[in-house]
């Protein structure tokens, strides 16, 4: 399975401040994505890379921002936090379309 | 349209099989159709996929109608661990994403 480590695992911080979420792969995949989800929605799309410094919006990118520099890390930054961004994020990797994703942990994110 | 329609939840008691079904109608011929689990407070996991045949794998079997419009998740003998939202996922050809839909709640009665 490839390594896929998030950080932190849980984070409190206040609204208005910014934050960022780090993904760390230990192999070489060009896919990676950030997930939120919250109860009653399943898992949605933020933001995804094909490749460093390549990266796209998905369907809920608003209040976010993402950097690639390395095939490796995948951050997503929260500019200035608000209290509908209290979520859990997840980060994922791609292996192949055919074997799919492979998901980290998960970040639990309040914003007081 | 990637998504797909399955139940909100289903029960099974322990050690009996359990089949979770999947509606796809609009999938196209090269969509594959993949599975995925999450317990509780972790991740979603890769349970099994597939594209026109059936598959089997350590985990589960998936059974793929023969217009695949609709696919089956079969969990030969449910577990207490096997409690976990399912979700059924296209996997379309050219997208970039999987699309979560909410999945179904298997509970596991003991």
């Amino acid at each position: 399975d490839a390594g896929i480590t998030q950080s932190p695992r849980h984070k409190v911080t206040e609204t208005g401040t910014p934050v960022t979420l780090r993904c760390h792969q230990t192999e070489n995949h060009r896919y990676m994505y950030w997930y939120r989800q919250d109860p009653g929605h399943g898992l949605r799309l933020i933001h995804y890379s094909y490749g460093v410094k390549d990266t796209d919006k998905g369907e809920v990118s608003d209040g976010y921002s993402v950097s690639r520099s390395k095939t490796e890390d995948f951050l997503l930054t929260l500019e200035s936090a608000t209290s509908s961004q209290t979520s859990v994020y997840f980060c994922a990797i791609r292996v192949d379309r055919e074997n799919g994703y492979t998901f980290g942990s998960g970040t639990r994110l309040t914003v007081v | 349209d990637a998504k797909t329609t399955q139940p909100n939840s289903m029960e099974s008691n322990e050690e009996e099989p359990v089949h979770l079904p999947c509606n796809h109608s609009t999938i196209s011929g090269t969509d594959y159709i993949h599975w995925y689990r999450q317990l509780p407070s972790q991740g979603p996991e890769y349970v099994i996929h597939g594209l026109t045949s059936n598959v089997n794998n350590r985990m589960a079997s998936l059974a793929i109608a023969e217009d695949r419009k609709s696919s089956t998740l079969i969990l030969h003998r449910a577990t207490l661990r096997d409690a976990a939202v399912y979700y059924c996922i296209r996997s379309q050809t050219g997208a970039n994403n999987l699309f979560f839909g909410t999945g179904t709640r298997l509970t596991v009665i003991p």
